[in-house]
């Protein structure tokens, strides 16, 4: 069965480094999404995708996020200059078609430590 | 705005017994529900969905969801717990007019043998 992918696993970084982190979604899916969360519980939205832009971002993903599809198979979602509290487990997501009873497919995740 | 509520943080329950995860939910117009599961170190894995229909919604691993109007509920059933169904679940509901998904703050099952 297609999966999406995610890499690294796990970051360590220090504060005020930029991270880059990088999602391949199933191939024919055209919508994407980066979800984080922290301390393995809450699943908080960030950012969804389609058609090379932003269709919605949430109050966290600030001007320190930026996401991008450099390619026909890559989604990044970059953090510029990283927190303390931006450590957590981000996942991306991706979906087939954007209907209401499409469901998301989720990569396993990486795992961002500030330090 | 659409929102999900579980009001259980952790649920135990002996294997072999049936098991409920709670969800309710607020959502204006027609409620489109999801239930996920996260096993350790893995990202959420799709269980099922309501959209419009029957009212017991059937999905994956031997899982069924129940809707109900009335009680703005959406509770996680199965019939028979295995050990193995141990994890974190979510519910969550598409947030109508947008591309998001609102996802509930988890809840973790524990089954024991």
């Amino acid at each position: 069965e297609p999966e999406v992918t995610q890499t690294p696993s796990h970051q360590v970084t220090q504060m005020g480094q930029e991270v880059i982190l990088r999602c391949v979604p199933i191939s024919n899916h055209l919508y994407f999404y980066w979800y984080r969360q922290i301390l393995g519980q809450k699943v908080e939205f960030l950012v969804s995708f389609y058609n090379n832009e932003i269709s919605e971002k949430s109050e966290i993903f600030d001007d320190q996020f930026s996401v991008e599809r450099p390619d026909g198979s890559n989604f990044t979602l970059k953090i510029r200059s990283t927190k303390l509290e931006d450590s957590a487990m981000y996942f991306c997501a991706s979906s087939e078609v954007q209907v209401y009873n499409s469901p998301l497919h989720f990569g396993n995740g990486t795992r961002l430590t500030v330090t | 705005a659409q929102s999900v509520a579980q009001p259980e943080d952790q649920v135990n329950v002996a294997e072999g017994n049936p098991l409920t995860v709670k969800c309710t939910y607020s959502v204006s117009g027609n409620p489109y529900l999801f239930w996920y599961v996260q096993y350790p170190n893995r990202g959420l894995q799709f269980l099922l969905k309501y959209i419009t229909g029957d009212n017991l919604v059937k999905g994956s691993y031997g899982f069924e969801a129940e809707f109900n109007k009335s009680q703005t509920s959406f509770h996680l059933k199965k019939p028979s717990a295995l050990v193995s169904d141990s994890a974190l679940y979510f519910c969550a509901v598409r947030d109508v007019g947008t591309y998001k998904y609102i996802f509930g703050t988890g809840t973790r099952l524990k089954v024991l043998a």
